[in-house]
Protein backbone atom coordinates (compact mmCIF):
# COMPACT_ATOMS: atom_id res chain seq x y z
CA UNK A 1 0.00 0.00 0.00
CA UNK A 2 0.81 3.69 -0.06
CA UNK A 3 2.54 5.02 3.01
CA UNK A 4 4.20 7.97 4.38
CA UNK A 5 6.40 7.58 7.56
CA UNK A 6 7.77 10.85 9.06
CA UNK A 7 10.24 11.31 12.24
CA UNK A 8 8.61 11.34 14.67
CA UNK A 9 8.50 15.15 16.95
CA UNK A 10 8.64 17.29 18.57
CA UNK A 11 11.61 18.86 17.01
CA UNK A 12 13.07 21.77 19.61
CA UNK A 13 15.81 24.31 17.88
CA UNK A 14 17.49 27.31 18.37
CA UNK A 15 17.30 30.57 15.98
CA UNK A 16 19.48 30.22 13.25
CA UNK A 17 20.21 26.19 13.72
CA UNK A 18 19.96 24.03 10.34
CA UNK A 19 16.49 21.65 10.18
CA UNK A 20 16.12 18.28 8.73
CA UNK A 21 13.07 16.47 8.94
CA UNK A 22 12.87 13.19 7.49
CA UNK A 23 10.34 11.54 5.07
CA UNK A 24 10.37 8.31 3.61
CA UNK A 25 7.31 6.68 1.45
CA UNK A 26 6.12 3.41 0.29
CA UNK A 27 4.24 3.22 -3.03
CA UNK A 28 4.00 1.61 -5.84
CA UNK A 29 4.64 3.76 -9.38
CA UNK A 30 5.78 7.21 -9.41
CA UNK A 31 4.25 9.15 -7.19
CA UNK A 32 4.50 13.61 -6.33
CA UNK A 33 5.88 14.18 -3.05
CA UNK A 34 4.83 17.51 -1.17
CA UNK A 35 5.51 19.25 2.14
CA UNK A 36 2.73 20.75 4.07
CA UNK A 37 3.35 22.84 7.18
CA UNK A 38 0.29 24.17 9.27
CA UNK A 39 0.82 27.16 11.32
CA UNK A 40 -1.33 27.44 14.82
CA UNK A 41 -4.66 27.70 14.19
CA UNK A 42 -4.64 27.07 10.59
CA UNK A 43 -5.12 24.72 8.38
CA UNK A 44 -2.51 23.19 6.38
CA UNK A 45 -0.55 25.15 3.26
CA UNK A 46 1.36 23.95 0.64
CA UNK A 47 5.29 24.06 1.66
CA UNK A 48 7.15 22.53 -1.60
CA UNK A 49 6.32 19.69 -4.03
CA UNK A 50 8.61 17.85 -6.44
CA UNK A 51 7.20 15.99 -9.06
CA UNK A 52 9.93 13.60 -10.36
CA UNK A 53 13.03 12.12 -9.40
CA UNK A 54 15.51 13.88 -8.52
CA UNK A 55 13.47 17.14 -8.73
CA UNK A 56 14.10 19.48 -5.76
CA UNK A 57 11.25 21.95 -4.60
CA UNK A 58 11.93 24.47 -2.70
CA UNK A 59 10.17 27.86 -0.78
CA UNK A 60 10.41 30.09 2.02
CA UNK A 61 14.12 29.00 2.24
CA UNK A 62 13.17 25.40 2.55
CA UNK A 63 14.43 22.60 0.12
CA UNK A 64 13.15 19.01 -0.16
CA UNK A 65 15.15 16.56 -3.15
CA UNK A 66 13.01 13.60 -4.39
CA UNK A 67 15.26 10.67 -4.04
CA UNK A 68 13.66 7.69 -6.10
CA UNK A 69 16.91 5.35 -4.82
CA UNK A 70 16.12 5.83 -1.14
CA UNK A 71 12.47 6.72 -1.38
CA UNK A 72 13.47 9.63 0.53
CA UNK A 73 11.79 13.72 0.65
CA UNK A 74 13.59 14.84 4.02
CA UNK A 75 12.80 18.90 4.52
CA UNK A 76 15.70 20.60 5.11
CA UNK A 77 16.36 24.71 6.31
CA UNK A 78 19.85 26.36 6.45
CA UNK A 79 18.69 28.60 9.07
CA UNK A 80 15.55 28.46 10.84
CA UNK A 81 13.49 31.41 12.70
CA UNK A 82 11.19 31.62 15.15
CA UNK A 83 8.49 31.99 12.79
CA UNK A 84 8.48 28.54 11.13
CA UNK A 85 7.41 27.17 14.36
CA UNK A 86 5.02 24.36 12.92
CA UNK A 87 3.45 21.33 12.36
CA UNK A 88 5.25 19.98 8.62
CA UNK A 89 3.64 17.42 6.72
CA UNK A 90 4.84 14.88 4.15
CA UNK A 91 2.70 13.57 1.49
CA UNK A 92 2.18 11.68 -1.55
CA UNK A 93 -0.20 11.86 -4.63
CA UNK A 94 0.39 9.57 -7.58
CA UNK A 95 0.36 10.92 -11.12
CA UNK A 96 -2.42 9.31 -11.89
CA UNK A 97 -5.89 8.77 -10.61
CA UNK A 98 -7.40 9.95 -7.71
CA UNK A 99 -6.75 13.92 -6.53
CA UNK A 100 -5.92 12.19 -2.60
CA UNK A 101 -3.14 13.09 -0.78
CA UNK A 102 -1.49 10.81 2.25
CA UNK A 103 -0.67 12.33 4.45
CA UNK A 104 2.22 11.50 6.99
CA UNK A 105 1.77 11.71 10.94
CA UNK A 106 3.69 15.37 11.12
CA UNK A 107 6.54 16.60 12.59
CA UNK A 108 5.94 19.70 15.22
CA UNK A 109 8.84 22.62 14.87
CA UNK A 110 9.23 24.93 17.91
CA UNK A 111 12.17 27.65 16.90
CA UNK A 112 13.39 29.34 20.09
CA UNK A 113 14.74 33.00 20.29
CA UNK B 1 -11.37 34.45 -3.64
CA UNK B 2 -12.24 34.18 0.40
CA UNK B 3 -10.64 30.31 0.11
CA UNK B 4 -11.94 27.63 1.57
CA UNK B 5 -14.28 28.49 4.66
CA UNK B 6 -15.78 26.12 7.53
CA UNK B 7 -18.38 26.96 10.42
CA UNK B 8 -18.88 26.46 12.97
CA UNK B 9 -14.98 27.59 13.93
CA UNK B 10 -15.49 25.30 17.68
CA UNK B 11 -18.11 23.44 18.66
CA UNK B 12 -18.66 22.07 22.04
CA UNK B 13 -21.36 19.68 22.53
CA UNK B 14 -22.83 16.70 24.84
CA UNK B 15 -22.36 13.11 23.96
CA UNK B 16 -25.62 11.42 22.21
CA UNK B 17 -26.16 15.03 20.06
CA UNK B 18 -26.26 15.11 16.69
CA UNK B 19 -23.57 17.44 15.57
CA UNK B 20 -23.07 19.60 11.77
CA UNK B 21 -19.98 20.81 10.37
CA UNK B 22 -19.82 23.09 6.90
CA UNK B 23 -17.77 23.77 4.28
CA UNK B 24 -17.64 26.18 1.22
CA UNK B 25 -15.15 25.27 -1.41
CA UNK B 26 -13.32 27.46 -3.44
CA UNK B 27 -15.50 28.40 -6.16
CA UNK B 28 -14.68 26.34 -8.84
CA UNK B 29 -12.81 23.85 -7.91
CA UNK B 30 -14.05 20.33 -8.60
CA UNK B 31 -12.56 18.25 -5.42
CA UNK B 32 -13.88 18.34 -1.67
CA UNK B 33 -12.06 16.44 1.06
CA UNK B 34 -13.15 16.01 4.73
CA UNK B 35 -9.93 15.30 6.90
CA UNK B 36 -9.78 14.44 10.93
CA UNK B 37 -6.64 15.33 13.09
CA UNK B 38 -6.38 13.93 16.27
CA UNK B 39 -2.73 13.54 18.26
CA UNK B 40 -3.06 10.09 18.08
CA UNK B 41 -3.73 8.99 14.62
CA UNK B 42 -2.40 12.71 12.83
CA UNK B 43 -4.53 13.87 9.88
CA UNK B 44 -6.83 11.28 8.18
CA UNK B 45 -8.88 11.08 5.15
CA UNK B 46 -12.49 10.58 5.85
CA UNK B 47 -14.41 10.96 2.32
CA UNK B 48 -13.86 12.88 -0.72
CA UNK B 49 -16.11 14.43 -3.53
CA UNK B 50 -15.34 15.06 -7.04
CA UNK B 51 -17.64 16.82 -8.91
CA UNK B 52 -20.46 16.50 -5.72
CA UNK B 53 -20.21 12.95 -5.87
CA UNK B 54 -18.41 10.83 -3.32
CA UNK B 55 -15.83 9.03 -4.39
CA UNK B 56 -14.05 7.24 -1.32
CA UNK B 57 -15.94 7.07 1.76
CA UNK B 58 -13.74 4.63 3.42
CA UNK B 59 -11.95 6.63 5.75
CA UNK B 60 -15.47 7.50 7.40
CA UNK B 61 -15.02 5.76 10.61
CA UNK B 62 -18.47 4.13 11.27
CA UNK B 63 -22.24 4.70 10.20
CA UNK B 64 -22.25 7.35 12.74
CA UNK B 65 -20.50 9.28 9.87
CA UNK B 66 -22.04 10.98 6.97
CA UNK B 67 -21.26 13.59 4.37
CA UNK B 68 -22.76 15.52 1.90
CA UNK B 69 -22.55 17.43 -1.07
CA UNK B 70 -25.77 19.01 -2.71
CA UNK B 71 -24.15 21.31 -4.85
CA UNK B 72 -20.79 22.35 -5.89
CA UNK B 73 -20.75 25.19 -3.04
CA UNK B 74 -21.33 23.42 -0.16
CA UNK B 75 -20.94 20.51 1.71
CA UNK B 76 -21.54 18.87 5.11
CA UNK B 77 -20.18 16.52 7.68
CA UNK B 78 -22.88 15.14 10.07
CA UNK B 79 -21.93 13.13 13.09
CA UNK B 80 -25.01 11.57 14.75
CA UNK B 81 -25.05 10.24 17.76
CA UNK B 82 -21.77 11.64 18.68
CA UNK B 83 -19.14 10.77 21.17
CA UNK B 84 -16.53 11.99 23.17
CA UNK B 85 -13.84 10.02 20.74
CA UNK B 86 -14.73 12.13 17.78
CA UNK B 87 -13.23 14.92 19.17
CA UNK B 88 -10.75 16.15 16.94
CA UNK B 89 -9.98 19.17 14.21
CA UNK B 90 -12.02 18.54 11.33
CA UNK B 91 -10.72 20.34 8.28
CA UNK B 92 -12.13 20.96 4.88
CA UNK B 93 -10.39 21.16 1.69
CA UNK B 94 -10.98 21.40 -1.97
CA UNK B 95 -8.88 21.34 -4.90
CA UNK B 96 -9.31 21.53 -8.53
CA UNK B 97 -7.91 18.77 -10.84
CA UNK B 98 -5.44 19.23 -13.89
CA UNK B 99 -3.47 22.19 -12.03
CA UNK B 100 -1.46 20.11 -10.57
CA UNK B 101 -4.30 18.96 -8.80
CA UNK B 102 -2.30 18.08 -5.78
CA UNK B 103 -2.37 21.60 -4.21
CA UNK B 104 -5.42 21.05 -1.73
CA UNK B 105 -6.79 24.79 0.00
CA UNK B 106 -7.45 23.72 3.51
CA UNK B 107 -9.55 25.46 5.78
CA UNK B 108 -8.88 26.84 9.01
CA UNK B 109 -10.71 23.69 10.46
CA UNK B 110 -13.33 22.98 13.26
CA UNK B 111 -12.49 22.34 16.78
CA UNK B 112 -15.36 19.74 17.87
CA UNK B 113 -15.20 18.82 21.76
CA UNK B 114 -17.78 16.70 22.46
CA UNK B 115 -18.51 16.13 26.33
Amino acid sequence: GNSVTQMEGPVTLSEEAFLTINCTYTATGYPSLFWYVQYPGEGLQLLLKATKADDKGSNKGFEATYRKETTSFHLEKGSVQVSDSAVYFCALRFQTGANNLFFGTGTRLTVIP
Amino acid sequence: DAGVIQSPRHEVTEMGQEVTLRCKPISGHDYLFWYRQTMMRGLELLIYFNNNVPIDDSGMPEDRFSAKMPNASFSTLKIQPSEPRDSAVYFCASSLFGTGGEKLFFGSGTQLSVL
